[in-house]
């Protein structure tokens, strides 16, 4: 089981609202990642931080924010909640080096974010 | 940039039959191809996984290939139970130190008892 952790698993919101996703993971894996799942379940690679203060945006547009303070730390935010925010938000970790070139990702379990 | 293929996007067998999945890819720079599954309410989880100096890889009742030439890989699954009943996402990516896998779509494996 991978040490990696999100909070909340569920979040009902309504439209105009500030959130904070947390992700931790305890592995002092260097690489972590946000992912959009869509309904269709295909992943949506939305950032990524290659390790403290280093914040990157992936391919799919997002209106979030990430911020990489701490190695164990990878908060999304959402300044102003949409009912098109409404998705499966999924957080992955991986240890950079020589095994980590080769090395799988490490999932969380999700949050699953409604927006009213 | 790489571009990954999956298919079929939804597969049903019976229990006991065996159950194939491919994926095919773009970049022949890509060397590194895992396996996820994600069973409903989790995270997706490695499965297995095959380095591109390897042509096949088994792991009790899981195993893939790996077709360089032709770009293309697949995930076999033998003697399907219930428990198989998840999705697969494959995905490929460089081995290198900016690892930003692309993922496939995923194929919904329904296994029925």
């Amino acid at each position: 089981e991978a040490d990696i952790y999100q909070t909340p698993r569920y979040l009902v919101i309504g439209t105009g609202k500030k959130i904070t996703l947390e992700c931790s993971q305890t592995m002092g894996h260097d690489k972590m990642y946000w992912y959009q799942q869509d309904p269709g379940m295909e992943l949506h690679l939305i950032h990524y931080s290659y390790g403290v203060n280093s914040t990157e945006k992936g391919d799919l547009s997002s209106e979030s924010t990430v911020s990489r303070i701490r190695t164990e730390h990878f908060p999304l935010t959402l300044e102003s909640a949409r009912p098109s925010h409404t998705s499966q938000y999924l957080c992955a970790s991986r240890p950079l080096g020589p095994a980590g070139v080769w090395g799988e990702q490490f999932f969380g379990p999700g949050t699953r974010l409604t927006v009213l | 940039g790489e571009n990954v293929e999956q298919h079929p996007s939804t597969l049903s067998v019976q229990e006991g039959d065996s159950a194939v999945i491919k994926c095919t890819y773009s970049d022949s720079a890509s060397n590194y191809f895992p396996w996820y599954k994600q069973e409903l309410g989790k995270g997706p989880q490695l499965i297995i996984d095959i380095r591109s100096n390897v042509g096949e890889k088994k792991d009790q009742r899981i195993a893939v290939t790996l077709n360089k030439t032709a770009k293309h890989f697949s995930l076999h699954i033998t003697e399907t139970q219930p428990e198989d009943s998840a999705v697969y996402f494959c995905a490929a990516s460089k081995g290198g130190g900016s690892y930003i896998p692309t993922f496939g779509r995923g194929t919904s494996l329904i296994v029925h008892p």
